[in-house]
């Protein structure tokens, strides 16, 4: 099966633009689940997706927003860009459920200047 | 509030010892624990997890312990080799459909020849 992949690896963008993450997850999971990494800080959750509706969400400004499609595909958006967004944001699928056994994409590694 | 605690930031041993890496959590309705390995540009991979049915939980080098009473889990690795070297995660969650998993800040393994 192949794994977990994201779209782009990289991107640099201006402060105040906004930008668009894209994540496959594993054929036949239908949940994902969107993680930001920054130095110093573990995984922070941000929300998680299943079968097209938001099941969870963390405690991120609305500036973060998520959708799923019907194929399980799944986008993040972040709009307004602040330096503090610089992160790696990372993509999670699971057959069951973000509380369950996840498979991480390699990330989007997003700059902010 | 950080709700799961990896004190030590780094670790360094000695390759064919033991590594133990602790993990501390304070929410005593978690139910299920995960460890994560992260090499560089890459995702996190799952290793090994464990439920809190169990106090130990075993997987060719990597030995989960989990002591409920004091809130702490840790993970063995029997021998340690150089390739073992990488960030490690740990993850809690209360089990169920809305729930999510909560990650540690990290602790940085160097295994050194």
């Amino acid at each position: 099966k192949a794994g977990v992949t994201q779209t782009p690896r990289y991107l640099i963008k201006t402060r105040g633009q906004q930008v668009t993450l894209s994540c496959s997850p594993i054929s036949g999971h239908r949940s994902v689940s969107w993680y930001q990494q920054t130095p110093g800080q573990g995984l922070q959750f941000l929300f998680e997706y299943f079968s097209e509706t938001q099941r969870n969400k963390g405690n991120f400004p609305g500036r973060f927003s998520g959708r799923q499609f019907s194929n399980s595909r799944s986008e993040m958006n972040v709009s307004t860009l602040e330096l503090g967004d610089s992160a790696l944001y990372l993509c999670a699928s699971s057959l069951w459920g973000a509380s369950y056994e996840q498979y991480f994409g390699p990330g989007t590694r997003l700059t902010v200047t | 509030d950080q709700q799961v605690k990896q004190n030590s930031p780094s670790l360094s041993v000695q390759e064919g010892r033991i590594s133990i890496l602790n993990c501390d959590y304070t929410n005593s309705m978690f139910d299920y624990f995960l460890w994560y390995k992260k090499y560089p540009a890459e995702g996190p991979t799952f290793l090994i997890s464990i439920s809190s049915i169990k106090d130990k939980n075993e997987d060719g080098r990597f030995t989960v312990f989990l002591n409920k009473s004091a809130k702490h889990l840790s993970l063995h690795i029997v021998p340690s080799q150089p390739g073992d070297s990488a960030v490690y995660f740990c993850a809690t969650t209360e089990t169920g459909a809305n729930s999510k998993l909560t990650f540690g800040k990290g602790i940085t393994l160097s295994v050194r020849p």
